[in-house]
């Protein structure tokens, strides 16, 4: 069935320091989301991605959505402690739209 | 309003108890959504109400029951529970067209003894 896969699962920086997180699929993916959750909190939408080759910024955080759809990246440059959480993204099921898949989400850890 | 209103934010339950879960919303979206989350793990999709109709159902055992009685609001009753079944429920909402932002609740955390 669909997959989707995170790297890594876990990430200790010093603050300042950059972080990427990658997210592949295993089919085509229509548009792809990235959440955030902080610790003892709720997942808070980032953005959502749908264009081919797609680059949006926020900021300090750079998310790109691959040529082939299948994979996406969210870079954060010169992390903060607020940057602290896990991120997931996010993807419509092929056969169902209203059906969103999350993959296993990548813990950021900052060291002041 | 861009807020997901949860209620209760904790519950203890016995295996025998019979409790429901709360989610409102009040940003015209007609597709709402209860998750599951374990500690470290992604929110699991357990049912999605689209149009105040259940379009998907995750293979959630019986003892899990969603109602969405209008288009603002969702619940989900729960009934003869195990301790594995405790976790953070989350309650989302969006427009079903898988091209939305989807909102969460702040969640309910729920503990099964």
């Amino acid at each position: 069935g669909q997959q989707v896969m995170q790297i890594p699962q876990y990430q200790h920086v010093q603050e300042g320091e950059d972080f990427t997180t990658y997210c592949n699929s295993s089919t085509t993916l229509s548009n792809i989301q990235w959440y955030k959750q902080r610790p003892g909190g709720h997942p808070v939408f980032l953005i959502q991605l749908v264009k081919s080759g797609e680059v949006k910024k926020q900021k300090r955080l750079t998310f790109q959505f691959g040529e082939a759809k299948k994979n996406s990246s969210l870079h954060i440059t010169a992390t903060q402690t607020t940057d602290v959480g896990t991120y997931f993204c996010a993807g419509p099921k092929k056969t169902s739209y209203d059906k969103v898949i999350f993959g296993p989400g990548t813990s950021l850890s900052v060291i002041p | 309003d861009t807020e997901v209103t949860q209620t209760p934010k904790h519950l203890v339950m016995g295996m025998t108890n019979k409790k429901s879960l709360k989610c409102e919303q009040h940003m015209g979206h007609r597709a709402m959504y209860w998750y599951k989350q374990k500690a470290k793990k992604p929110p699991e999709l357990m049912f999605v109400y689209s149009y105040e109709k259940l379009s998907i159902n995750e293979s959630v055992p019986s003892r899990f029951s969603p109602e969405c009685p209008n288009s603002s609001l969702l619940n989900l009753h729960l009934h003869a529970l195990q301790p594995e079944d405790s976790a953070l429920y989350l309650c989302a909402s969006s427009q079903p067209t898988g091209m939305e932002e989807a909102f969460f609740g702040q969640g309910t955390r729920l503990t099964v003894v």
